[in-house]
């Protein structure tokens, strides 16, 4: 079964601190993308990742940064992180192919920023 | 922007009944998924159903897409209490930059 761990299922950081949040994914699977989860706002597309060292901005990338150096590793980075930032995280990897696939997630990071 | 839009909202029925939920898109896409999310946790994919498709079944689901409409619909039938969970349909346009709707929160009392 394919598996993809995000570090921590909850996390409480203060305004203005460099957060992490790690994603790895156990498949070798080419893309891999971060989204965030608001109610009423579904998933929005933050960044995503086509091979190691490639990324490109998503919907909502104003405030994150992230790092791709191994292929089964992709991170998402708060520079400096706000309360509009608090929110539920959540990676996801696909594989690369001719056929259309499935997007593998991981359990979610549910972030509060206080 | 959010290419899928799931309605109703939300939805409450009883054990035993059949769920519908449905979901609009945007533009032309290549294949529309749907995945399940249970509270709290990351989202499963239930069911894939590619543009030259009409309709596809997986045991209790059967998901119909309508690319003149740019609409599908997913059925769940003899929906359980375990069911309960929210739904999201997901479009790709060949990309593999899948764009999730809002979803439909279902809610199947016992």
């Amino acid at each position: 079964d394919v598996k993809v761990t995000q570090s921590s299922r909850y996390l409480v950081k203060r305004t203005g601190e460099k957060v992490f949040l790690e994603c790895v994914q156990d498949m070798d699977h080419e893309n891999m993308f971060w989204y965030r989860q608001d109610p009423g706002l579904g998933l929005r597309l933050i960044y995503f990742s086509y091979d190691v060292k490639m990324k490109e901005k998503g919907d909502i990338p104003e405030g994150y940064s992230v790092s791709r150096e191994k292929k089964e590793r992709f991170s998402l980075i708060l520079e400096s992180a706000s309360t509009n930032q608090t929110s539920m995280y959540l990676c996801a990897s696909i594989p690369r192919g001719l056929e259309n696939t499935e997007a593998f997630f991981g359990q979610g990071t549910r972030l509060t920023v206080v | 922007s959010q290419q899928g839009e799931e309605d109703p909202q939300a939805l409450s029925i009883q054990e035993g009944e059949n769920a519908t939920m449905n979901c609009s898109y945007k533009t032309s896409i290549n294949n529309l998924q749907w995945y399940r999310q249970n509270s709290g946790r990351g989202l499963v994919h239930l069911i894939l159903i590619r543009s030259n498709e009409r309709e596809k079944h997986s045991g209790r689901l059967r998901v119909t897409l309508d690319t003149s409409k740019k609409s599908s619909s997913l059925l769940i039938t003899a929906s359980r209490a375990a069911d309960t969970a929210s739904y999201f349909c997901a479009t790709d346009k060949g990309t593999y930059k899948y764009i999730f709707g809002t979803g439909t929160r279902l809610k199947v009392l016992a």
